[in-house]
């Protein structure tokens, strides 16, 4: 079965600053992809980013990019320039669309507070 | 541009009172879902139809049932509530299809329910 663990219950990081986010998983499959989704107070899920796992490009959109080491199953996000509105929990996810449907697997999530 | 829109909003029941959770989205996608998320834990899903006509269990379905009434509504019912679906319901919805667009997931605001 998969799995997808972030080792960080929580993070701080002060505004205009860098923060990494971790995730690691663990899967046999070789065609998946992975998301990061930040949830705010306000509790909507919002997709932050994606990445196909047969592409060796890391993904980027605006100030989040991440880091996909595939050999050893990582998936972090990295957030440039920290505003205090990416306050939130982010949760990293798995899709195997190699499996049955609706396999997004998430991890337990990262609170990450931006102080000013 | 309403995308998944989930009622109630928040919902306080009774142990063994029943209720349904509606669920429609205005994307036209094939897939949709419904995970609940409890405190310090990811999304858990709970049932997804993979298209109009067909339901399957997802990880956590006992005590659920639901219908996938038309392509754009999928309702979840609770027959006999118990305290342990304290939860937020969340419903998404994927396009379906093979690629990484039409296999990313999007959510409603949620839906909180207490089971007292």
């Amino acid at each position: 079965a998969q799995t997808v663990t972030q080792s960080q219950p929580e993070m701080s990081v002060q505004e205009a600053e860098t923060v990494t986010l971790s995730c690691t998983y663990d899967t046999s499959e070789s065609n998946y992809y992975l998301f990061w989704y930040k949830q705010p107070p306000s509790r909507q899920m919002i997709l932050v980013i994606r990445q196909e796992a047969y592409k060796q490009q890391n993904a980027t959109e605006n100030r989040f990019s991440v880091n996909f080491q595939k050999a050893a199953k990582s998936f972090s996000l990295k957030i440039s320039d920290s505003q205090l509105g990416d306050t939130a929990m982010y949760f990293c996810a798995f899709f195997n669309y190699g499996g049955s449907q609706g396999n997004l697997i998430f991890g337990k999530g990262t609170k990450l507070s931006v102080k000013p | 541009n309403a995308g998944v829109t989930q009622t109630p909003k928040f919902q306080v029941l009774k142990t063994g009172q029943s209720m349904t959770l509606q669920c429609a989205q205005d994307m036209n996608h094939n897939s949709m879902y419904w995970y609940r998320q409890d405190p310090g834990m990811g999304l858990r899903l709970i049932y997804y139809s993979a298209s109009e006509g067909t339901t399957d269990k997802g990880e956590v379905p006992n005590g659920y049932n639901v219908s996938r009434l038309n392509k754009r509504e999928f309702s979840l019912r609770l027959e006999s509530a118990a305290p342990s679906q304290t939860s937020v319901y969340f419903c998404a919805s994927s396009e379906g299809t093979g690629s990484i667009s039409g296999n990313t997931i999007y959510f409603g605001e949620g839906s909180w329910l207490t089971v007292v």
